[in-house]
């Protein structure tokens, strides 16, 4: 199985500030790695697919980058409703495995 | 717009069954694959497996072969997930989610608590 290492765990942020999350694969997926909001009760929203690409409606402070086998996504100047988990998946092979979530709070 | 709504949350005790669903609507339910997720509390996620809504063919994780079953009523686009023989450590939450070119849409959740 593929495993996928995301960082940090949780993370405090001020409004306004530049926010990276990492996932790293074990091993070379291509760009095959998706990024996915959270809120509390709520289904999980993609934010970014094939790591780089803009899911359609999303506001383009979310941008996914990727070297390798690792990935990032980086949020350009935190908003309040950004406040949330995030998480990676990795869709290259079967199963399907996830990032353990990253915990974004407002400092 | 596309969704995917989950029936409610469940409470069962141990040795029970539980039928969870997924209606689809917004698009053309047989042309995407349905994935179930789980999650437990505190845990991560897990991917359970998926369903071809066009054949009916499910495919499982191997942590998930045995007492789960994925189905259909593609009439109704519905997708649903059978878990037999509940255990303690089936408590979690269970997501279906939409495949395209990608993992997409998810449902909302629902969530299964097992318990004496």
């Amino acid at each position: 199985d593929i495993q996928v290492t995301q960082s940090p765990s949780s993370l405090l942020a001020s409004l306004g500030e530049r926010v990276t999350i990492t996932c790293q694969t074990s091993q070379s997926i291509s760009n095959n790695l998706n990024w996915y909001q959270q809120k509390p009760g709520q289904a999980p929203m993609l934010l970014i697919y094939y790591a780089t690409s803009l899911q359609t409606g999303m506001t383009s402070r979310f941008s996914g980058q990727y070297s390798g086998r690792s990935f990032t996504l980086t949020i350009t100047s935190l908003e309040p409703e950004d406040i949330a988990n995030y998480f990676c998946l990795q869709h290259y092979s079967a199963p399907l495995t996830f990032g353990s979530g990253t915990k974004l709070e407002i400092k | 717009q596309i969704q995917l709504v989950q029936s409610g949350p469940e409470l069962k005790k141990p040795g029970e069954s539980v039928k969870i669903s997924c209606k689809a609507s917004g698009y053309t339910f047989t042309d995407y694959a349905m994935h179930w997720v789980k999650q437990a509390p505190g845990k991560g996620l897990k991917w359970m497996g998926w369903i071809n809504t066009y054949t009916g063919k499910p495919t499982y994780a191997d942590d998930f072969k045995g007492r789960f079953v994925f189905s259909l009523e593609a009439s109704a686009s519905t997708a649903n997930l059978q878990i037999s023989n509940l255990k303690n450590e089936d408590t979690a939450t269970y997501f279906c989610a939409r495949w395209g070119t990608t993992v997409d849409y998810w449902g909302q959740g629902v969530m299964v608590t097992v318990s004496s």
